[in-house]
């Protein structure tokens, strides 16, 4: 059992380049979380998903964009790097219901230069 | 909006203290509480949660933590401290009014334990 998987583990990227960080999970799971963790801020929520088809705004989702194509992909692109998006990126997904465990990615740091 | 708020940034404890950190949220309704645990260079690991219930929630490692409805808080405690408890801390919440499914994190508090 895979959990969720992010790819890539590390990246640097230049300034203008585009990306896409890959997170894919295979537990079924409705809700799909990406977070940027950056020291003394915490995890900040950039997009999340409720099931297929559906994305919504996190706190801090300029300069990212979401899809979900497929209960199991939830990839975010970086359309023009920054950066101010030098961070560790986290996904994360859980199944509907409220009592239900969240389930988190080992992290994709990504630096540009 | 929805936000979570960690008082404590930075705590740095003696081995056998007790520790309390704090956590509140700003919004009402139904919520479901959580605090992470991560240890340098790993990712995030569940202590506790709280769903609905007693509001004294063990976890694990000896963690505790206390939902108080009326003061928006879930404050985590242990009452004595070891050297490996040495991580950051992050307490978050889903749901509020409408139980969107939005999960939101705290700003974190470092806790360095001395030996």
């Amino acid at each position: 059992n895979a959990g969720v998987t992010q790819t890539p583990k590390f990246r640097i990227l230049k300034i203008g380049q585009s990306m896409t960080l890959q997170c894919t999970q295979d537990m079924n799971h409705n809700y799909m979380y990406w977070y940027r963790q950056d020291p003394g801020m915490g995890l900040k929520l950039i997009y999340y998903s409720v099931g297929a088809g559906i994305t919504d705004k996190g706190e801090v989702p300029n300069g990212y964009n979401v899809s979900r194509s497929t209960t199991e992909d939830f990839p975010l692109r970086l359309e023009l790097a920054a950066p101010s998006q030098t961070s560790v990126y986290f996904c994360a997904s859980r199944q509907v219901g409220g009592r239900n465990t969240i389930y988190f990615g080992e992290g994709s740091w990504l630096t540009v230069v | 909006a929805q936000s979570v708020s960690q008082h404590n940034h930075h705590v740095i404890l003696s081995e056998a203290a007790s520790l309390e950190l704090g956590c509140n949220y700003s919004y009402g309704g139904t919520v479901n509480l959580f605090w992470y645990v991560q240890y340098p260079g790993q990712h995030l690991q569940l202590l506790l949660k709280y769903f609905s219930g007693d509001p004294l929630v063990k976890g694990i490692k000896g963690f505790e933590a206390e939902f108080i409805k009326s003061k928006f808080s879930f404050n985590l405690r242990k009452p004595s401290v070891q050297w490996s408890d040495t991580a950051e801390y992050f307490c978050a919440v889903i749901g509020g009014s409408g139980n969107t499914g939005k999960l939101i994190f705290g700003q974190g508090t470092t806790l360095q334990v001395k030996p």
